[in-house]
């Protein structure tokens, strides 16, 4: 059974604040990672597809790490606004297995005025 | 707008009930995807299809029977169904089945609950 664990569960924070979550994976048998942005009652959204170790990528004030050999992806949004409040998923593909996502529960993102 | 739609956004139905979900995919893709998201658990891919043909059932109960006609549409046909089967299920597109690292586009679910 492959987990793809995220942490926190939720998070409450104050406009402007900079914050990060993280996916944990299997660092064994890695293809890619991807990190989808989930509003309440939307579509979720593709953020990033990370494919390299060290890859390091940005949206905006938005930016993920990847750290293939230890099996952990950091999301970074700098200065958070109310419109951030989401949550924030991520999805494991491993090497072999066509575009088969499996996902972590998200966290929670609440971006208080 | 991610160029995925589903229908209905919302379906109350009885355990004794036939419905059907629909999802349409405007994106020009090859591959359709059925997941669902049960509370406090993640998505959970279903079913995929890739060039209309079914190429992965996810040990899925006989209750939910998917259907693609055409590359751009995807139905969930649910005959049957248990009080424990309520959850919001999602459908996805991506331009091909092979490339993992092709983005998936996610329709916005439609919240099922069965009565």
């Amino acid at each position: 059974i492959l987990n793809v664990e995220q942490s926190p569960q939720s998070l409450h924070v104050q406009e402007g604040d900079s914050t990060n979550f993280t996916c944990s994976f299997p660092s064994s048998n890695f293809y890619a990672l991807h990190w989808y942005r989930w509003e309440t009652a939307k579509s979720p959204e593709a953020l990033f597809v990370m494919t390299l170790n060290g890859d390091e990528k940005k949206k905006g004030r938005i930016s993920a790490t990847l750290n293939t050999k230890e099996g952990y992806s950091y999301l970074y949004i700098k200065g958070s606004q109310p419109e951030d409040s989401a949550t924030y998923l991520c999805a494991f593909v491993k090497g072999g297995a066509t575009n088969k996502l499996i996902f972590g529960t998200g966290t929670l993102l609440a971006v208080q005025p | 707008e991610t160029g995925v739609t589903q229908t209905p956004r919302h379906l109350v139905m009885g355990m004794t009930n036939k419905k059907s979900l629909k999802c349409e995919q405007h994106l020009g893709h090859n591959a359709m995807y059925w997941y669902k998201q049960s509370a406090k658990k993640p998505l959970e891919l279903m079913f995929v299809y890739s060039l209309e043909e079914r190429v992965e059932n996810n040990s899925v109960p006989s209750r939910f029977s998917p259907e693609c006609p055409n590359s751009s549409h995807l139905f969930l046909h649910l005959h049957t169904l248990q009080p424990e089967d309520s959850a919001l299920y999602l459908c996805a597109s991506s331009q091909a089945l092979a490339a993992s690292t092709d983005t998936q586009y996610f329709g916005p679910g439609t919240r099922l609950t069965v009565l």
